[in-house]
Parts: structure tokens; sequence; C-alpha cells
């Protein structure tokens, strides 16, 4: 089976452009959440999807970021307009809910504002 | 916010030496505690999940165990090797969701 599937993996674009960035999860799986990496704080979660309805999107950090889900097998986390403090890796998960399911990470969305 | 802690913040060891990390988090509410592995520009990996006090995993020479009265897990390596150093991230859930809220993670650097 796929793992989770993001796109792009890099994406360099000027400050002002709308950036959109793509997720896959894994078939069957019916969580999913969207995270940034920055080094000042880590693995952060921006917003989380169950059965494709968003649950938490208390760690969105401003209304330029929206994230939706219009089916099961596809998520997007749109930034517009972005902003150099946006850049950072973004990366998308999956899960089942069952005790003791981990979370299945992508391979992240490098994300450059100049 | 909840709260969960990893300490040492960062090691340095010699290929060979056995090591361990710690994990700290609420004691109370507990439903599962899960380590990964994170190497550098890759994603986050699944090691292990703990559900229940007194737990006990082991994949090779990484083992971890559980304490969910207290709040703690440990991660060991035994016989560090090059190949091991990465960050090692905890991530923790409540039962009340399947929100996970990871630690800051251990950077690990294994010196050949």
């Amino acid at each position: 089976d796929a793992g989770v599937i993001q796109s792009p993996r890099h994406e360099v674009t000027e400050m002002g452009q709308e950036v959109t960035l793509r997720c896959k999860p894994i078939s069957g799986h019916d969580y999913l959440f969207w995270y940034r990496q920055t080094m000042m704080r880590g693995l952060e979660l921006l917003i989380y999807f169950n059965n494709n309805v968003p649950i938490d999107d208390s760690g969105m950090p401003e209304d330029r970021f929206s994230a939706k889900m219009p089916n099961a097998s596809f998520s997007t986390l749109k930034i517009q307009p972005s902003e150099p403090r946006d850049s950072a890796v973004y990366f998308c998960a999956s899960s089942l809910w069952r005790r003791g399911q981990p979370q299945h990470f992508g391979d992240g969305t490098r994300l450059s504002i100049l | 916010i909840l709260n969960v802690e990893q300490s040492p913040q960062s090691l340095h060891v010699q290929e060979g030496d056995s090591t361990n990390f710690t994990c700290s988090f609420p004691s109370s509410n507990f439903y599962a505690l899960h380590w990964y592995r994170w190497e550098t520009a890759k994603s986050p990996e699944a090691l292990f999940v703990m559900t229940l006090n007194g737990d006990e995993k082991k994949k090779g020479r990484i083992s971890a165990t559980l304490n969910t009265k207290e709040g703690y897990s440990y991660l060991y390596i035994k016989g560090s090797q090059p190949e091991d150093s990465a960050t090692y991230l905890c991530a923790f859930s409540y039962n009340t969701g399947n929100q996970f809220y990871f630690g800051t993670g251990t950077s690990l650097t294994v010196i050949p």
C-alpha cells in the first residue's frame, strides 16, 4: 500500500503569492492531520480532520491559512497571501482511530517564501 | 496546552555506547504513547505504540518502557550505531480524542 503522498516536495515562491499544498492519505484511514515543522517550535499541529470534517483548527496560525478535505482521498492546505515567516516543512499524516494505531507521515513539503 | 517533555534535548554518544532518553506526559486520561524516529530530511517513522502501564516493547537494539501512573516513558538504545543518529519523538494521546501531542524530541548523534 502506498503511504501518505504529499505534493509538491519543494515549493519556492515569492511573498504575496498563493500556495497550495496537497495530501493523499492512506486509503481507509479516517483521520488526517496537517503539521508544520519549524526550528523554534518543532512539530506543531495545524488542523485535523475526521471523516473529511475539520475537528480542530486551533493550530492554524492566521486567517491566511485554510485547509479542506473534499473527499476521503484528498486534502489541501492553502496559504494566501504567503509571507516569509511561513517558510517551513509542512507534513501531512493519516491514521485509523483504533487504540495503538500510529500516525503515518508523508515526506513533507519544504516551503520557502522569498 | 498539554505539556509533553523530552530529555535530554540532544545527546552525543560514541559508537557502541548504550543510551536512553525520557518522555514525560500527563498521567491522567492516558490513552497511548507513541515513539517515532525522525531522520534528517525524512518523515517521522513510527517505532513503538504503548497503551498499558508496564508495557515494554523491543525492536532490535531499541526498546521502550511505559509508566502511566507517574507519566513517563523511557527509550533505550543498546550498542548505538551511527545509523541510529536521528531525532526521537514521543507523542501522547488522551482517551478523548485522536490528537497526538508531540514532544520536541531528543536529537541523537552517534559518533563513529
